[in-house]
């Protein structure tokens, strides 16, 4: 495997299910990121981890939970979602997260419906 | 306001034709960088080409090239040569030196990028 994957690439879920979006780099990098991407809209960055740790919450619902066990997985899990959580969500990864040149490669995304 | 402005929701261009996809930023960090991503519809972004603020020449990858006008605040992507694999959501990026919340990437809206046989 290589760069950025996740799984699943689809989700359907019902508003009181319980999910858990995975993401894994196989890039060397430290620094990892959740993104919402709904239509016609900017992406949106929900978390950050640095080297494991959280460095951004970006007014996120708890709904949504991240967790980063390693430098390399990163997840979301997901309980009590609305219907306008309805989304692709984008993991991504860089070398670090304190600024500079790094680009960001990104994760083919997960489709999530709530209904 | 916004800090990435992309005009352009769509563009249309003839296959071996030249496009250019407009983007202009708004910081007052003398420090960044900015980035161009391609988003087709598989829905995976694919990073394409950097420019830093203190870069002195325009950034060129390949088919890509990056027309970078500091004083105008803006950021254009060239693509030379379109083919029909061009066609997708094209998303301008920029990200500040400064630590924290500043060192995150902002996006503008897209453009997409239709190309035509």
């Amino acid at each position: 495997e290589t760069g950025v994957t996740q799984t699943p690439r689809h989700l359907v879920m019902g508003m009181t299910n319980k999910k858990s979006l995975k993401c894994e780099q196989h890039l060397g990098h430290n620094a990892m990121y959740w993104y919402k991407q709904s239509a016609k809209k900017p992406l949106e960055l929900m978390f950050v981890y640095n080297f494991k740790e959280q460095t951004e919450n970006n007014s996120v619902p708890s709904r949504f939970s991240p967790e980063c066990p390693n430098s390399s997985h990163l997840f979301l899990h997901l309980h009590t979602l609305q219907p306008e959580d309805s989304a692709l969500y984008l993991c991504a990864s860089s070398q670090d997260g304190t600024g500079g040149g790094y680009e960001q490669y990104f994760g083919p995304g997960t489709r999530l419906t709530v209904t | 306001a916004q800090k990435i402005t992309q005009t352009q929701p769509g563009m249309f261009v003839q296959e071996k034709e030249a496009v250019t996809l407009d983007c202009t930023y708004d910081t007052s960090d003398p420090s960044y960088g900015l980035f161009w991503y391609k988003q087709p519809s598989s829905g995976e972004m694919i990073f394409l080409i950097y420019q830093g603020s203190y870069d002195q020449q325009n950034a060129t990858e390949g088919r890509y090239s990056l027309n970078f006008q500091k004083a105008r605040k803006s950021a254009n992507l060239v693509i030379s040569a379109s083919q029909l694999g061009d066609s997708a959501m094209y998303f301008c990026a920029m990200r500040e030196a400064g630590g924290g919340s500043q060192g995150n990437l902002i996006f503008g809206k897209g453009t997409k990028l239709s190309v035509k046989p």
